[in-house]
Order: structure tokens, then sequence, then C-alpha cells
């Protein structure tokens, strides 16, 4: 069975830019939550969807969205770019919102670099 | 609030040692708890899960943790460090409510292997 995609796996753009990061969960799976990674923060969670709907936001500026699609596929998106924003982002996907019950796969990442 | 904290940031061990990575949690109900792997360019692969079920888990690559809540600990331990094993490690707990996936990260510890 495939595994959860994310794409671009890289992306480098400048300050000031928007970027729209794209993550397909795993087949069946209606459950996404997004990560960021950085080495001065770690692994901070952005956000999590279920069912189209948000269900839980992690402590990000507004500039930091998201949406989830019928089909389950998520995207985030990040406005006004700046430096800090360079990391690598995660999305993981699980059948449902279980607390930890269902286990969580994690995709790739996309590795964004803001000049 | 849920939180873990792992001690050391940096392991090193000699191929065939014993392998100790150190989580300590803080939690106001009882956790669910995760370790999980990185290689590097790559996202994260769950080792194994505490839910309160054993409190001894076995997990993939001959893994396993024991839950030790009088310590309020997790560590995860393998008996005999492959170089394969080289890699960053995870410890989580879930965020509280059945209801979310959200995990909640330690900083991670690097496991270096020598031969």
């Amino acid at each position: 069975k495939a595994g959860v995609t994310q794409t671009p796996r890289y992306l480098i753009k400048t300050r000031g830019q928007q970027v729209t990061l794209s993550c397909s969960p795993i087949s069946g799976h209606r459950s996404v939550s997004w990560y960021q990674q950085t080495p001065g923060q770690g692994l901070q969670f952005l956000f999590e969807y279920f069912s189209e709907t948000q269900r839980n936001k992690g402590n990000f500026p507004g500039r930091f969205s998201g949406r989830q699609f019928s089909n389950s596929r998520s995207e985030m998106n990040v406005s006004t770019l700046e430096l800090g924003d360079s990391a690598l982002y995660l999305c993981a996907s699980s059948l449902v919102a279980s607390g930890g019950a269902y286990e969580q796969f994690f995709g790739p990442g996309t590795r964004l670099t803001v000049l | 609030a849920q939180s873990v904290t792992q001690l050391g940031s940096h392991v090193s061990v000699s191929e065939g040692a014993l392998v100790l990575l150190r989580c300590n949690y803080s939690s106001s109900v009882p956790p669910y708890l995760f370790w999980y792997v990185q290689y590097p360019n790559q996202g994260l692969q769950l080792l194994l899960k505490y839910t309160s079920a054993a409190t001894l888990v076995k997990g993939i690559n001959g893994f396993e943790a024991e839950f030790k809540k009088s310590e309020t600990s997790f560590h995860l331990t393998k008996p005999s460090a492959h170089m394969s094993d080289a890699a960053e490690y995870f410890c989580a707990v879930s965020d509280l409510g059945g209801a979310t996936n959200k995990l909640i990260f330690g900083t991670g510890t690097l496991l270096a292997v020598q031969p």
C-alpha cells in the first residue's frame, strides 16, 4: 500500500513570497496532521484535519494555514515567508483522530528554504 | 500540560553494545507514549508505542521500552546496537484527549554507532 506522499520534496523561496505544500495521505486515512521541524525548535505541531475540518491548531501565526479536501488530501499554505520559516514540514496521516490508538504514518517531508 | 524530556542530545555506542535512550514524561492523565526514529532526509517511523496495556513494549528492529509510572519514564533500549541503528530518535506523548492525534515531541537524541 502506498505511503504518505508529500510534494514537492524541496522548495526554495524568497522572503515575502507564499508557498503551498501538499500531502496525500494513505488511502482510507481521514486524519492528517502537519508538523514543522527545525534544528532550533524541534518538531512542533501545526494543525490537524479530520474529514475536512480543522480539529486542532498549534501555536503558529496566522500566516500558516491549511485545509483538507473531500478526498482527504491536505494542503498547507505559508504567506509572507520569513527566513525563520525554513524547515522540514512533515505530514502524518491516520485512520481517525484517536489520540494514538491508531498509528500515524509520516511522509518524507518537504524541505523549505527561504532566502 | 503534556511534555517529554529526552536526556542527552547525542549518544554514541559501539556496535554490539547496549543502546539506552532516555525519555521522561509529564502528564496529568495516563499518557500514550511513542518512540519514533528518523533517518537522514526521511520522515518519522514509529518504533513502538505505549497505550496502557503492557508496561514493557516491544517494537520493531529489536527495540523495546518500559513504562515506569513511578519514575515517569519511558526509556528506549536495544541489547545490541547495529550500524544501521544510527539515526535520530524522538520520544513523544499524545496530547490530552482521544479526539486528537496531536503529538508533543522531545528534542530528539542523535544516536551514533561506532564500528
